[in-house]
């Protein structure tokens, strides 16, 4: 069973700064592993699909990378809207989410 | 516009059963397989079951094999999670997803709203 470990649980930022969130993945899983964002009160939210590439929709500050066991989400100019919870996701298996705290 | 409702939710007692449905609009339902994933509250993402478009392979998380069958009418465009023996543990919203596949690979692209499910005495 491939395990999604996010880092870190908890991020307070503030608008206009640059977010990074990793995704480790216990094996490797070539490309494998989307992200989502999930607001309160809300379902989530596809917003990376195959590691990198950007779901239709999504804008463009959000990005993708990575592959193997090793993959990040970048918020760039963070906004007050993405005050949210971002899950990675591979499969039958969820990371154990990163909330993001807009200050 | 891809849509799928969820209902059938409520609050049930322990060793009480419930039957989930999720209602798909603008796609074919037919050609994507589905999936239910739970969300307890506060607490994270679990993947539950799958099953495939034409309803030939399915799949159950160990947590609710045995007592939880999932199903789907694509005459009805609906996908069904038949959940008995429920447990405290049970307690959580449950969402159905719908599944694209590429050439290589699977994503879950659109997800519902949700239908909450409480067992409790």
């Amino acid at each position: 069973e491939i395990v999604l470990t996010q880092s870190p649980d908890f991020q307070s930022v503030t608008p206009k700064e640059k977010v990074t969130i990793t995704c480790r993945a216990s094996q490797s899983i070539g490309s494998n592993l989307h992200w989502y964002q999930q607001k309160p009160d809300q379902s989530p939210k596809l917003l990376i699909k195959y590691a990198s590439q950007s779901f239709s929709g999504v804008p463009s500050r959000f990005s993708g990378s990575g592959s193997g066991t090793d993959f990040t989400l970048t918020i760039n100019s963070l906004e007050a809207e993405d005050a949210a919870t971002y899950y990675c996701h591979q499969k039958y298996t969820f990371g154990q989410g990163t909330k993001l705290e807009i200050k | 516009e891809v849509q799928l409702v969820e209902s059938g939710g409520g609050l049930v007692q322990p060793g009480g059963s419930l039957r989930l449905s999720c209602a798909a609009s603008g796609f074919i339902f037919s050609s994507y397989n589905m999936n239910w994933v739970r969300q307890t509250p506060g607490k994270g993402l679990e993947w539950v079951s799958y099953i495939s478009s034409s309803s030939s392979t399915i799949y159950y998380a160990d947590s609710v094999k045995g007592r939880f069958t999932i199903s789907r009418d694509n005459a009805k465009n609906s996908l069904y999670l038949q959940m008995n023996s429920l447990t405290a543990e049970d307690t959580a919203v449950y969402y159905c997803a719908r599944e694209y596949c590429s050439s290589t690979s699977c994503v879950d692209d659109y997800w519902g709203q949700g239908t909450l499910v409480t067992v409790s005495s």
